[in-house]
């Protein structure tokens, strides 16, 4: 059992450059969500899925797009990279139920657009 | 979904100390998680307490939640300096808020061995 997998760890684009960050949870979540960290800045939401074949808009979404064909997979698309995407995202995943909606967080990747 | 504020922003303690940090919200909530967040990492949850429940105890963490006040309470017992880290709280009024928790910007707890 993985939990929620990221890749690539690390990635330096240049500017206009395009780019796909996947992410893959083992846990059988209906919901999955991606979430940028900037210094400073806590945490903000960029995308979230409710199941396959449903997305909506979080906080910050604008440069990224999203697409959730299965349950286990939720890529995120830079389409045109630029210096104020560098940051860290974080995927996560989550299920209802009775413990609430605890999220669990996969490791980071960490992006610099130059 | 409702955004959570961490205070302090910063907490500086020596080893076997207590810490504790609070979180404060706005709108009424149907639970409240803490995570935690090791330089380089990903978060981690540590406790969900519910809007009906007054305290939590899970080994050295103890979370209270006032909801007349609007506000949590994360206390660590008897710190190690493993404990140091970033502390967020996450409220959630439930519902649509599945899934897309908000996150403030932490409280920053440094444990000095």
């Amino acid at each position: 059992n993985a939990g929620v997998t990221q890749t690539p760890k690390f990635q330096v684009l240049k500017t206009g450059q395009s780019m796909t960050l996947q992410c893959a949870q083992d846990m059988n979540h209906e919901y999955m969500s991606w979430y940028r960290q900037d210094p400073g800045m806590g945490l903000r939401l960029i995308h979230y899925s409710v199941g396959a074949g449903i997305t909506d808009q979080g906080e910050v979404p604008n440069g990224y797009n999203v697409s959730r064909s299965t349950t286990e997979d939720f890529p995120l698309r830079l389409l045109s990279a630029a210096p104020s995407q560098t940051s860290v995202y974080f995927c996560a995943s989550s299920a209802f139920g009775i413990s609430g909606n605890t999220i669990y967080f996969g490791e980071g990747s960490w992006l610099t657009v130059v | 979904s409702q955004q959570g504020e961490e205070d302090p922003q910063a907490l500086s303690i020596q080893e076997g100390e207590n810490a504790t940090m609070n979180c404060s919200y706005k709108t009424s909530i149907n639970n409240l998680q803490w995570y935690r967040q090791n330089s380089g990492r990903g978060l981690v949850h540590l406790i969900l307490i519910r809007s009906n429940e007054r305290e939590k105890h899970s080994g050295r963490l103890r979370v209270t939640l006032d909801t007349s006040k609007k506000s949590s309470s994360l206390l660590i017992t008897a710190s190690r300096a493993a404990d140091t880290a970033s502390y967020f709280c996450a409220p959630s009024s439930g519902g649509t808020s599945y899934g897309k928790l908000t996150f403030g910007q932490g409280t920053i707890l440094t444990v000095h061995p």
